[in-house]
């Protein structure tokens, strides 16, 4: 049973446009996320992170939402480049363990 | 910058064989992972290692077994290949401490024929 959830498979944006990847986790326990970017033939990479005492986290053009209430974070990408395609997993688990659960992933398309 | 090798890109092999995966990191890091991928389900954790020769399950540990003799290297291994085990297999390191990263190998595609 996931406890991480990515409901879009795919997201297809023009370049320049915001991209937006959602995510929602049902462990209540959860109280920190990451976000990984992986490329075809790649292992995944690490991205950006949160914790559960933030709402927001930026960096560059990265920026990740939390809502705890909802269970919901996303990532938004602005602007979107070309070489932002990729698969994104969105990650959770909680402060000081070292398991993530992570999510299918979100295939992102940045057309020029 | 965090190196994290998978000797193998690609590997076919056959039902019932015993099938080995190593991974070796460059880092010194304590704590060692493996995963599988699969279409719709994402990396799952099979098992991790916290320290050489220990060992904790992680979600989905049956059908494999781990070996972590030496700090930079943890093996997995497929005790008796079955045909779902076919997946993507990743490896990763990190530090020990608060939310470190993972790093993560380029992953082995294993094939169970």
């Amino acid at each position: 049973d996931q406890q991480v959830k990515q409901n879009s498979p795919s997201l297809s944006v023009q370049e320049g446009r915001i991209s937006i990847l959602n995510c929602d986790y049902t462990n209540s326990m959860f109280d920190y996320f990451l976000w990984y970017k992986k490329y075809p033939a790649e292992g995944p990479t690490f991205l950006i992170s949160i914790s559960s005492i933030k709402d927001k986290n930026e960096d560059g053009r990265f920026t990740v939402f939390l809502n705890k209430s909802a269970k919901h974070l996303s990532l938004h990408i602005v602007p979107s480049q070309p070489g932002d395609s990729a698969v994104y997993f969105c990650a959770a688990t909680t402060i000081g363990d070292y398991k993530l659960s992570f999510g299918a992933g979100t295939t992102v398309t940045v057309r020029a | 910058d965090v190196k994290v090798t998978q000797s193998s890109r690609y590997l076919v092999k056959r039902t019932g064989e015993k099938v080995f995966l190593e991974c070796v990191q460059d880092m010194d890091h304590e704590n060692m992972f493996w995963y599988r991928q699969d279409p719709g389900l994402g990396l799952r954790l099979i098992y991790f290692s916290y320290d050489v020769k220990m060992k904790e399950k992680g979600d989905i540990p049956e059908g494999y077994s781990v070996s972590r003799e030496k700090k930079e290297r943890f093996s997995l291994i497929l005790e008796s290949a079955s045909t779902n085990q076919t997946s993507m297999y990743l490896c990763a390191s990190s530090w020990t401490g608060i939310n470190q990263p993972q790093h993560f190998g380029d992953g082995t595609r294993l094939s169970i024929l």
